[in-house]
């Protein structure tokens, strides 16, 4: 595609229950980032993924958050365990990193509610 | 460390000018961003200006940086009820790592 995919676009979940939430980026993009955003904490960085480097994790607010990027592409972000105060919408953004061609494309999100 | 900051709200009247801040903390980011998110939607670049310039002009938007206070702005002239929306700021620090704050909610008052 295009853009930047996410998959699912909503995500209703039990409380306690382990989720996986999707990004497929754009092709050929090194970097890709997961931000958590909600209504009162804005912009949550999460991790930021960089070619072969090991990834920036420092925005990881547990240890029940982790995510993977196979093949420097797909990548998945697992919650498990999942509480209510996981609920938000949880972006992917991807960016190539090529000479000045730095901007950050984002996805839909995925809005994830734990009941 | 890498930070990013800026006020979550902002709340202007039509027709008036938005000044939207930000403070970043890696003197060496090379860019700065603006990113608008409009309600519903996935955040989009609005404007950029490249470390080296002091202000960069493109119709209604100015984005004026003070590199040694580490200070950013965007400039909304004659705000309209469809700039309504959250104004991320962002920059290009070491590594190519981009730094987002959290962003800024604007609302306009018809």
């Amino acid at each position: 595609g295009a853009g930047v995919s996410q998959s699912p676009s909503n995500k209703v979940t039990e409380k306690g229950k382990d989720v996986e939430l999707r990004c497929d980026p754009i092709s050929g993009h090194t970097a890709l980032y997961w931000y958590r955003q909600s209504l009162g904490q804005g912009l949550e960085f999460l991790i930021y993924f960089q070619g072969n480097s090991a990834p920036d994790k420092s925005g990881l607010p547990s240890d029940r958050f982790s995510a993977e990027r196979t093949g420097g592409s797909v990548s998945t972000l697992t919650i498990q365990r999942t509480q209510q105060e996981d609920s938000a919408v949880y972006l992917c953004a991807s960016s190539p990193r090529q000479g000045l061609d730095t901007e950050a494309f984002f996805g839909q999100g995925t809005r994830l509610t734990v009941v | 460390g890498e930070d990013v900051e800026q006020s979550l709200f902002l709340s202007v009247r039509e027709g008036d000018s938005s000044v939207i801040n930000c403070t970043y903390t890696d003197s060496s980011s090379t860019y700065l961003y603006w990113y608008k998110q409009e309600p519903g939607a996935g955040l989009q670049l609005l404007t950029y200006i490249f470390s080296n310039m002091d202000m960069k002009q493109d119709q209604r938007l100015t984005v004026l940086l003070n590199k040694k206070d580490k200070h950013l702005s965007l400039r909304i002239a004659d705000t309209q009820t469809g700039d309504s929306a959250i104004y991320f700021c962002a920059e290009l620090a070491g590594g190519f790592k981009t730094i987002f704050g959290a962003g800024t909610r604007l609302f306009v008052k018809a």
